[in-house]
């Protein structure tokens, strides 16, 4: 148990629609990340967030946005959803941006 | 930019011990990490190494890294089924824009009776 927390755990949704994830940091974790985890591949950063700024992005193109709040949790959005999107998101938090980093279970999406 | 290979696939006996290896391009990588994902799940954090360390041991993991040949491995000592699972080792760097792990895809390994 990480205290990581993300909604939902799956979802469907159609091609050209738009996805708003969520994640809960663990307590005391001002610091979260993004990631996608595409079938039989490892996970690939999206972007990361500090103090409610993003704070570095990976190669995803901009329908690909983020929000960190005021108590930390973060929102990934993603836009005019495409078939390659069907993939395992995961949130990571850590203390600063240079800290020990835990995962949640994460949210599988389908795309069809 | 970093690149992080594993081999993709250990099969090893009840017991004995596994050793899953890994390379790493970016000499300057902060922290090293190994991650346990079983089939449906999220990533389990077992174990971390700092850059200027060569070895680290955390009950029966044992990791070793030697940062001339950028390469890190992961000991698991007897080995039990429970420990069937994709292990990701994965690297960190800190930059200006904040830090980041790059993974390799996983290794998998199965524990026969």
């Amino acid at each position: 148990e990480t205290g990581v927390t993300q909604s939902p755990t799956h979802l469907i949704k159609t091609r050209g629609q738009q996805v708003t994830l969520r994640c809960s940091s663990q307590s005391g974790h001002n610091t979260v990340s993004w990631y996608q985890q595409a079938l039989g591949q490892g996970p690939q950063f999206i972007f990361q967030y500090y103090r409610e700024e993003e704070n570095g992005r990976g190669n995803f193109p901009p329908r690909f946005s983020g929000l960190q709040f005021p108590n930390y949790s973060s929102e990934l959005n993603v836009n005019a959803l495409e078939l390659d999107d069907s993939a395992l998101y995961l949130c990571a938090s850590s203390s600063g941006p240079g800290n020990t980093i835990y995962f949640g279970e994460g949210s599988w999406l389908t795309v069809v | 930019g970093e690149d992080v290979e594993q081999s993709l696939f250990l099969s090893v006996r009840e017991g004995d011990s596994s050793v899953i290896n890994c390379t790493y391009t970016d000499s300057s990588s902060t922290y090293l990490y190994w991650y346990k994902q079983e089939p449906g799940a999220g990533l389990q954090l077992l174990t971390y190494i700092f850059s200027n360390m060569d070895m680290k041991q955390d009950q029966r993991l044992t990791v070793l890294l030697n940062k001339k040949d950028k390469h890190l491995s992961l000991r698991i000592a007897d080995t039990q089924t429970g420990d069937s699972a994709i292990y990701f080792c994965a690297a960190s760097k800190s930059t200006g824009g904040g830090n980041k792990l790059t993974f390799g895809t996983g290794t998998q390994l199965k524990v026969e009776l």
